[in-house]
């Protein structure tokens, strides 16, 4: 089976602008999770959505948003960047919930640089 | 708050000898605990999980609720193990929380 893709890999925008990320999971698999990672923060969850419904959100504002569609396809978008939405974005899938354990398997990260 | 703490921010170990990741977690409950792994120029990718007791690459992990903490072993490190190691926790959010990984390096 084809891995987890990431598109755009890489990304620069001004401050202000706003971005959309997308994920595309690993085929059958109906759970998709992103996740911000920085060096000062580490990784931190966003969100996940399955079954095109967002089950889970993170402690981010409500800049951050996202939608997953009837293929599974997800995407996240951002909107009115600031310096500190410079991250590498991470998305994960898995065949359930994460929180039942099902093991994720990451993509490759977008990595979101902002000036 | 709920919390996980690796305490390593690089382990260097000589090949042959015995490795241990710590990771030290808060969480009242049950936990549910995970190593991920990232190998240079690879993806993030589960390593273990502590509901499956299991032994992965000759790593293994044991939960221990009276210290809280879920140590990575293997009793004989080889090359390729150097990587970039995360403990994470599902906390009582149904969030994954990760440590800030530990890089391990192992030296010839």
């Amino acid at each position: 089976k084809a891995g987890v893709t990431q598109t755009p890999r890489y990304l620069i925008k001004t401050r202000g602008q706003q971005v959309t990320l997308s994920c595309s999971p690993i085929s059958g698999h109906r759970s998709v999770s992103w996740y911000q990672q920085t060096p000062g923060q580490g990784l931190q969850f966003l969100f996940e959505y399955f079954s095109e419904t967002q089950r889970n959100k993170g402690n981010f504002p409500g800049r951050f948003s996202g939608r997953q569609f009837s293929n599974s396809r997800s995407e996240m978008n951002v909107s009115t960047l600031e310096l500190g939405d410079s991250a590498l974005y991470l998305c994960a899938s898995s065949e359930g919930l994460a929180r039942l354990s099902y093991e994720q398997y990451f993509g490759p990260g977008t990595r979101l640089t902002v000036t | 708050a709920q919390r996980v703490t690796q305490p390593e921010k690089l382990l260097s170990v000589f090949k042959g000898a015995p490795v241990e990741l710590k990771c030290n977690y808060s969480y009242s409950g049950s936990p549910e605990l995970f190593w991920y792994v990232q190998y240079s120029r690879q993806r993030l990718q589960l390593l273990l999980r502590h509901i499956s007791r299991e032994s992965i690459k000759g790593f293994t992990a044991d939960l221990n609720k009276g210290e809280t903490s879920f140590h990575l072993k293997k009793p004989f490190a080889q090359e390729e193990d150097s990587a970039m190691y995360y403990c994470a926790l599902v906390d009582s959010n149904y969030q994954l929380i990760w440590g800030a990984g530990t890089k391990l390096i192992i030296k010839p």
